[in-house]
């Protein structure tokens, strides 16, 4: 089945102690894309990828970190969470270039206390 | 990526058609309109697109105005599961960093 896998599917964690969201599509989509979604400010992009080894900032992406070493994979790295990071969180894949709709994942819902 | 009016809620009842509306007067030539749905805190779901000739898929109807300045999603025999947000998108294909821009969306609530 063609998808986008996020994990983990809820995190609590500290403020300050590291953690990696991951994000795996199995469509060889060279597209992908992270959002996350707050109460009244709607989804908002943080990165998004282009290729392998090719990735840009999109609207937010102060305190997060992207990387792209594998075309199916695209991990969100918090180095330093805090509590304003509390969000639920979107990976997304497409094929670039074409018009065809965005995947998105079932989400991330991350606290941060 | 032009900006999208859609209204804030809308109700169906069930087996009937959901027209849900969309205006986007300031629409370029090349750009897209897409629908997606989201339903309670899942990932939004695409649900279909086009430029300017309607579409259908086995989800749903596209009708775009033959101005382009505004577009209908038809749903043709809404059922409760089709309780969601729904947002409809315009925006270029291809270009760099080509992001969707998410507005409101329309709530529409599905009722038996």
């Amino acid at each position: 089945e063609a998808q986008v896998t996020q994990n983990p599917r809820y995190l609590i964690t500290v403020t300050g102690k590291k953690l990696t969201v991951t994000c795996s599509q199995n469509m060889n989509h060279e597209y992908m894309s992270w959002y996350r979604q707050d109460p009244g400010l709607g989804l908002r992009q943080i990165y998004y990828s282009m290729n392998v080894e090719v990735t840009d900032k999109g609207d937010v992406p102060e305190g997060y970190k992207v990387s792209r070493k594998e075309k199916r994979n695209f991990p969100l790295i918090l180095e330093s969470p805090s509590p304003n990071q509390t969000s639920l969180y979107f990976c997304a894949s497409s094929l670039f270039m074409e018009a065809a709709g965005y995947t998105f994942g079932s989400g991330t819902r991350l606290t941060v206390v | 990526d032009a900006k999208t009016t859609q209204p804030t809620s809308m109700d169906c009842a069930e087996g009937r058609a959901a027209n849900l509306p969309c205006n986007h007067s300031t629409i370029s030539g090349n750009e897209y309109v897409y629908w997606y749905r989201q339903i309670h805190s899942q990932g939004p779901q695409y649900i279909i697109h086009g430029l300017k000739n309607n579409e259908t898929n086995e989800m749903a109807s596209l009708i775009i105005t033959e101005d382009r300045k505004s577009s209908t999603l038809i749903l043709p025999h809404a059922t409760l599961r089709d309780t969601a947000v729904y947002y409809c998108i315009v925006r270029v294909v291809g270009t760099s960093g080509s992001r969707l821009t998410f507005g409101e969306g329309t709530q529409l609530t599905v009722n038996p």
